[in-house]
């Protein structure tokens, strides 16, 4: 069973930028892509967007458009996930999950990253 | 407001049988994409509990079970153990906004 294993967490400044981790075990990076969730204190789960571990097309959610960027490094089988320009209600849990494409399933989650945003 | 509509919450005694909607509409569910399942324990990550509609993951108890029918899904949950006490979130695709993942609001889940 392939497993998520995801960077520590940050404490960021309003208008800063964050950059997470999140690195895949086994093989298999290249089949799947990986989607970034992310879920406020106390909240539900957004879902932020998708990166191919294949060729590194991605698709983001319009509401991030502009300010999230994700890459990957597939010499190491690692996602990564920037969100720039943020702000107080960006604090949250940031998890990274393997998925075999668009409208597919989420399996496995990485163990979640928590990023406060506070001045 | 989430895209998906779930109930806040739910409960129910142990050894009861419970079941958690999630409504969509016709540009998700409606349209025939798949929904699944997901559970949150406190303090942890949410793992996958039922794909693509009605399918269980090995490991998942068969206490869990997943069904769909037009533009709604369902949950069920029978023989409830303490240990099920945790949030419940349905995810699905929906073709609006250049398509998106979207989820429900999720619903906790108490055993009373």
């Amino acid at each position: 069973q392939d497993l998520l294993a995801q960077s520590g967490a940050e404490v960021k400044k309003p208008g800063a930028s964050v950059k997470v981790s999140c690195k895949a075990s086994g093989d298999t990076f290249k089949t799947y892509g990986i989607s970034w969730v992310r879920q406020a204190p106390g909240q539900g789960l957004e879902w932020m967007g998708w990166i191919s571990g294949y060729n590194g097309n991605t698709h983001y959610a319009q509401k991030f458009q502009g300010r999230l960027t994700m890459t990957t490094d597939t010499s190491t089988s690692t996602a990564f996930m920037e969100l720039r320009s943020l702000r107080s209600d960006d604090t949250a849990f940031y998890y990274c999950a393997r998925c075999a494409g668009r409208t597919n399933w989420f399996d496995p989650w990485g163990q979640g990253t928590l990023v406060t945003v506070s001045s | 407001q989430s895209v998906l509509t779930q109930p806040p919450s739910v409960s129910g005694a142990p050894g009861q049988r419970v079941t958690i909607s999630c409504t969509g509409s016709s540009s998700n569910i409606g349209a025939g994409f798949n929904v699944h399942w997901y559970q949150q324990l406190p303090g942890s990550a949410p793992t996958l509990l039922i794909y693509a509609n009605d399918n269980r993951p090995s490991g998942v108890p068969d206490r869990f079970s997943g069904s769909k029918s037009g533009a709604s899904a369902s949950l069920a949950i029978t023989g409830l153990q303490a240990e099920d006490e945790a949030d419940y979130y349905c995810q699905s695709y929906d073709t609006r906004l250049s398509g998106s993942e979207v989820f429900g609001g999720g619903t906790r889940l108490t055993v009373v």
